[in-house]
């Protein structure tokens, strides 16, 4: 089954504790991007990756980092999280290529809790 | 720079009404491409539709139907019949250029329906 998953699923820790949230998709997709969402302000990028060892920053990317050292895996790092990156987490993947733009597959998800 | 307008914050509506979310989307690419999201309570996101900017048919799908208009950047989304299952938090997002899952995708801050029995 073609997925992204993402793990933890749920996560409690406290400040300044290094953390990080994998992201795994079986697609063979070249686009990976971790987005967060907070409420009422919809969904953010916060790091994208176009193919292996290629990263760039999204809108938000303060705080995070990211690695692309394998194709299907995109974590995202939490070296010392504070409580304002408590939210939600989304992985996403896609095909890149230059013709019709291709959906983003997202992953279910990972809510973070920062105290 | 990219960005989505919904101004529908909630909505709230009864059984078998019908309820349009609207969009409002602002580019400078001449190519870009409109998606619709649907969250439901249990929290993943799941794709509804993809319209590219050269088309602008509007489309069907059961109960669904979406209206593309360029002249008023809008991508709006009708739900016909609703039903208590639909009630969820919709988000309309744009991603611009020719390689859309590249550039990214610039979400609204979503419309939260409610379906009441």
């Amino acid at each position: 089954e073609a997925q992204v998953t993402q793990n933890p699923r749920y996560l409690i820790t406290v400040t300044g504790k290094k953390l990080t949230v994998t992201c795994s998709q079986n697609m063979n997709h070249e686009y990976m991007s971790w987005y967060r969402q907070d409420p009422g302000l919809g969904l953010r990028q916060i790091y994208y990756s176009m193919n292996v060892e290629v990263t760039d920053k999204g809108d938000v990317p303060e705080g995070y980092k990211v690695s692309r050292k394998e194709k299907r895996n995109f974590p995202l790092i939490l070296e010392s999280p504070s409580p304002n990156q408590t939210s939600l987490y989304f992985c996403a993947s896609s095909l890149v290529y230059r013709g019709p733009g291709h959906e983003q597959y997202f992953g279910p998800g990972t809510r973070l809790t920062v105290t | 720079a990219q960005k989505v307008t919904q101004a529908q914050t909630e909505i709230s509506v009864v059984e078998k009404e019908d309820v349009t979310l609207d969009c409002v989307y602002e580019t400078r690419d001449t190519t870009y491409y409109l998606f619709w999201y649907k969250q439901p309570p249990s929290g993943e996101l799941v794709f509804l539709i993809r319209r590219n900017s050269f088309d602008e048919q509007n489309e069907i799908s059961g109960r669904y139907s979406w209206n593309f208009q360029k002249s008023t950047s809008s991508f709006n989304f009708t739900i016909t019949a609703s039903q208590v299952v639909d009630s969820a938090v919709y988000f309309c997002a744009l991603s611009e250029g020719s390689g859309g899952g590249a550039d990214g995708l610039t979400f609204g801050k979503g419309t939260h329906l409610i379906i009441q029995p």
